[in-house]
């Protein structure tokens, strides 16, 4: 059974692109999380969802940045018009339920030039 | 905000000693959760402790909730090398809410 899958792992992207990462959940989880880290920092959440709906998005920015979970495919963080401030490791994390523990992905780690 | 503040932000213990870190939060809570993360890495699940709960043993971690105090306590006996990482505790509030995690705790095992 496949733990959760991000990719790619490193994604460098010039100012003004936009970069789209992925991430595929464990088999049968329909609960997902999105969270940025700086180095030798904590984990600031962004989003949550569940499959085809946004239950919090309240610590994403609402400029520039998108997330989503569709019915069939991987949840998708979507950020146009990178800029350097943006750069940062972004982890993605499935659950299966509420009161169950989040499995993380190893990352994606976004460098903005 | 209900997110944990983890206490000391950075340990540094000899292999074998006990290591103790806190957490403390803000709001009423569903459960809390402690994970690990190795640098570079993904963050891994160590103990869930639900909300009407007070302690929780696996293996050689020991998991105390006072949600009187709204804070936690994590240990971790006979400390090993390979138990250096950062360690996080997450607050999960009530009635689907999202997960929130504390700024961590930096534990370092000297050999």
């Amino acid at each position: 059974n496949a733990g959760v899958m991000q990719n790619p792992r490193h994604l460098v992207r010039r100012r003004g692109q936009e970069a789209r990462l992925r991430c595929s959940p464990m088999k049968g989880h329909s609960h997902v999380y999105w969270y940025r880290q700086l180095p030798e920092e904590g984990l600031k959440f962004m989003v949550y969802l569940q499959k085809e709906n946004i239950i919090d998005e309240s610590g994403m920015p609402k400029e520039r940045f998108s997330a989503e979970f569709p019915k069939e495919g991987p949840s998708i963080l979507r950020i146009q018009q990178v800029v350097r401030g943006d750069s940062a490791a972004y982890f993605c994390a499935s659950s299966g339920d509420y009161n169950s523990p989040l499995h993380f992905g190893n990352g994606t780690r976004l460098t903005v030039t | 905000s209900q997110q944990g503040e983890e206490d000391p932000q950075a340990l540094s213990i000899q292999e074998g000693e006990n290591a103790t870190m806190n957490c403390s939060y803000k709001t009423s809570i569903n459960n809390l959760q402690w994970y690990r993360q190795n640098s570079g890495r993904g963050l891994v699940h160590l103990i869930l402790i639900r909300s009407n709960e007070r302690e929780k043993h696996s293996g050689r971690l020991r998991v105390t909730l006072d949600t009187s105090k709204k804070s936690s306590s994590l240990l971790i006996t006979a400390s090993r090398a390979a138990d250096t990482a950062s360690y996080f505790c997450a607050t999960e509030g009530r009635s689907a809410s999202k997960i929130i995690f504390g700024s961590g705790t930096r534990l370092s095992i000297r050999p």
